[in-house]
């Protein structure tokens, strides 16, 4: 399984974009990029997939370059509520395959 | 949208005593997982429950210690046994699709809201 490097934490103020960039340099042909959200005291919860380019959902984007050595998740002005850990996954598509969880990111935004 | 409860959703216990956690989805799931989140930590696998078959348990982590039943497609417990204070932390369960629909494109998991167990 690919291991992901990101950064430990990241600070932000309330509506400003925030971009955090995920490594993952062997990456195999069949894993898609996968990114979670966790609040204190919840479970992860699941915010945007991809495989290559960009994909865009109601809470965030996800841009992928041609190598896929990388990603980046765009959070768009960011607020208050926005303040969590997101971790990076590299995710086997096929299905029940187990999701190896690195440090992840934590994200402080302040007003 | 369906449903990961767990029960109990924290406790604290003496050393030596075991603890039983539960994850119950309202529909039927094909995997169930079991994480373990220390304080301040990220998470980390404990094992895969398949119904029907024995559980796959992840380097570090034994039958005797951390015994899973996975008795129907809703359902599974894990057992925290011989409790000491370093098995103090968050117990998560997952399932790998809802309602028995997977989404195609690479795994996803959906997060029961954690047991915290606290051990004395």
């Amino acid at each position: 399984l690919a291991k992901t490097t990101q950064p430990i934490s990241m600070d932000s103020y309330e509506g400003q974009e925030v971009n955090i960039t995920c490594s993952h340099n062997n990456i195999a042909t069949n894993d898609y990029i996968t990114w979670y959200q966790q609040f204190p005291s919840q479970g992860p919860r699941f915010i945007i997939q991809g495989y290559k380019t960009k994909v865009t959902n109601e809470v965030a984007s996800l841009f992928i370059p041609a190598d896929r050595k990388s990603s980046t998740l765009s959070l768009p002005r960011v607020s208050l509520s926005d303040t969590a850990v997101y971790y990076c996954l590299v995710a086997l598509s096929g299905g029940y395959n187990k999701l190896i969880f690195g440090a992840g990111t934590r994200l402080a935004v302040h007003p | 949208s369906a449903v990961i409860s767990q029960k109990p959703s924290r406790d604290i216990c003496q050393r030596g005593t075991s603890l039983t956690i539960q994850c119950q989805v309202d529909s039927q799931v094909t995997m169930m997982f079991w994480y373990r989140q220390q304080p301040g930590q990220s998470l980390t696998l404990i094992a895969t429950a398949n119904q029907g078959s024995e559980a796959t348990y992840e380097s570090g982590f034994v039958i005797d210690k951390f015994p899973i039943s996975r008795p129907n497609l809703t359902f599974s417990t894990l057992t925290v046994s011989n409790l000491s204070p370093e098995d103090s932390s968050i117990y998560l369960c997952s399932v790998d699709s809802l309602g028995g629909q997977r989404t195609s494109g690479g795994e996803t998991q959906y997060f029961g809201p954690g047991t915290r167990l606290l051990v004395l």
